[in-house]
């Protein structure tokens, strides 16, 4: 299937340093998911994205649905410690409901 | 608003018994859910689609017979993994479409066949 090119795999960065990550497509997406998990915890969802172009923030967080709806980015201002986790984009394609997955960032952050 | 609620957390059962997961939404009603499975430093791998009423769209080599998918109700969809055996051993997670909420997930459940 379809599968999203997520970057970087991983980062280690310094408490207080911004952190951006992005995935891309070859093919159009209609939806872009920005998700957060924790060690045994299910994704929680931090930005939803529906229209080509849309930025959207949620607090320190802001992501965006590329204008060619290939791809799509989130930025991570001032990090905290308990920012560490995974971040996985996803996305939905054509009429169908099931949610394609990057393959994750691993963010650690050093205090 | 939009949570799933995933039971149980954590099971761990012996080779050839049949361990049942489930998901309910609590506050608001679920005509599709979708499971998934995650193994270590993966990514979320989508086993099949359950849809409220008829039979579930399983992927591509996922074994139905194995892993049998129950919604029968709009708030509770189920998981059973018969005959487990160890290779079963995963992170099982459901989740749920909401309307301009994106996808929501439940907890997840950590299965460990013995």
């Amino acid at each position: 299937g379809q599968q999203l090119n997520q970057s970087p795999q991983s980062m280690f960065i310094q408490e207080g340093e911004d952190v951006s990550m992005n995935c891309t497509s070859s093919s159009i997406f209609n939806t872009w998911l920005w998700y957060k998990q924790e060690p045994g915890e299910g994704p929680v969802l931090l930005i939803a994205l529906y229209k080509a172009g849309e930025l959207t923030s949620n607090g320190r967080l802001t992501a965006q649905f590329g204008i060619t709806r290939k791809d799509s980015f989130l930025n991570i201002s001032a990090s905290i410690p308990s920012d560490v986790g995974i971040y996985f984009c996803a996305g939905t394609q054509g009429g169908s409901e099931k949610l394609v997955f990057g393959k994750g960032t691993k963010l650690t952050v050093n205090p | 608003g939009a949570v799933v609620s995933q039971h149980p957390s954590r099971v761990i059962c012996k080779s050839g018994t049949s361990v049942k997961i489930e998901c309910r939404s609590l506050d608001f009603q679920a005509t599709t859910m979708f499971w998934y499975r995650q193994f270590p430093k993966q990514s979320l791998m989508l086993m099949a689609t359950s849809n409220e009423g008829s039979k579930a769209t399983y992927e591509q080599g996922v074994e139905k017979d194995k892993f049998l998918i129950n919604h029968a109700s709009l708030t509770l969809s189920t998981l059973t993994v018969t005959s487990a055996h160890p290779e079963d051993s995963s992170f099982y997670i459901c989740s749920a479409r909401v309307l301009r909420h994106g996808y929501t997930f439940g907890s997840g459940t950590r299965l460990t066949v013995v």
